[in-house]
């Protein structure tokens, strides 16, 4: 079963502009993370919000997380053209001993130039 | 270099055959990962281990076998019980808790 679910599945928008993109999840979590997927890679990890944190930073990606709605958003502000890419959310679930990331299915965005 | 290789990169299989993915880290993570992309799709966890001699399944381990030996290594095969293996398949490492992982730059596996 599939935690994470981003919304929307597809994103485009001219370069300069900010995107968004949302995920919602299910259970508790330790951990919710952001990754970056370029067609026919393998993934490259973003940034990771504990449980315990609403907002984070990282160059021009910003996180936050409302665990009381189970739900955290990626924002990418003044987005290029080497943005475009998938972009997925991973949990760790709290609970039990095996740490286990679960993956959404993807927010594909392009970039126009 | 410190990462996480995944070989080999393309893989072609004829039905009924099994195959086996490699996967080799050397970052000294205890926990690692196989995940299945279907086009389109998200990741599907097909196997996780946390640490040498153990492993759990995932969420669609049928038609699939692994083994942590060494905790460098984690090989998936894909056996011929595995109806469409198709695929894109990617191997993850990580420390064992709240730690980012780790990805190789997968296989594309085909039935021919």
């Amino acid at each position: 079963s599939q935690q994470g679910e981003e919304d929307p599945q597809a994103l485009s928008i001219q370069e300069g502009e900010n995107a968004t993109m949302n995920c919602s999840y299910k259970t508790s979590i330790n951990n919710l993370q952001w990754y970056r997927q370029n067609s026919g890679r393998g993934l490259v990890h973003l940034i990771l919000i504990r449980s315990n944190e609403r907002e984070k930073h990282s160059g021009r990606l910003r996180v936050t997380l409302d665990t009381s709605k189970k739900s955290s958003s990626l924002l990418i502000t003044a987005s290029r053209a080497a943005d475009t890419a998938s972009y997925f959310c991973a949990t760790d679930p709290s609970g039990g001993s095996n740490y286990k990331l679960t993956f959404g299915k993807g927010t594909l965005l392009t970039v126009n130039p | 270099d410190g990462g996480i290789t995944q070989s080999p990169k393309y893989l072609f299989r004829k039905e009924g055959q099994n195959v086996t993915l490699s996967c080799e880290q050397n970052l000294n993570h205890d926990a690692m990962y196989w995940y299945r992309q279907d086009p389109g799709q998200g990741l599907r966890l097909i196997y996780y281990s946390q640490i040498v001699n153990d492993f759990q399944k995932g969420d669609i381990a049928e038609g699939y076998s692994v083994s942590r030996e060494k905790k460098e290594s984690f090989p998936l095969t894909v056996t011929s019980a595995q109806k469409n293996p198709t695929a894109f398949y990617l191997c993850a490492s990580s420390m064992r808790q709240n730690t980012e992982a780790f990805f190789g730059q997968g296989t594309r596996l085909t039935v021919v």
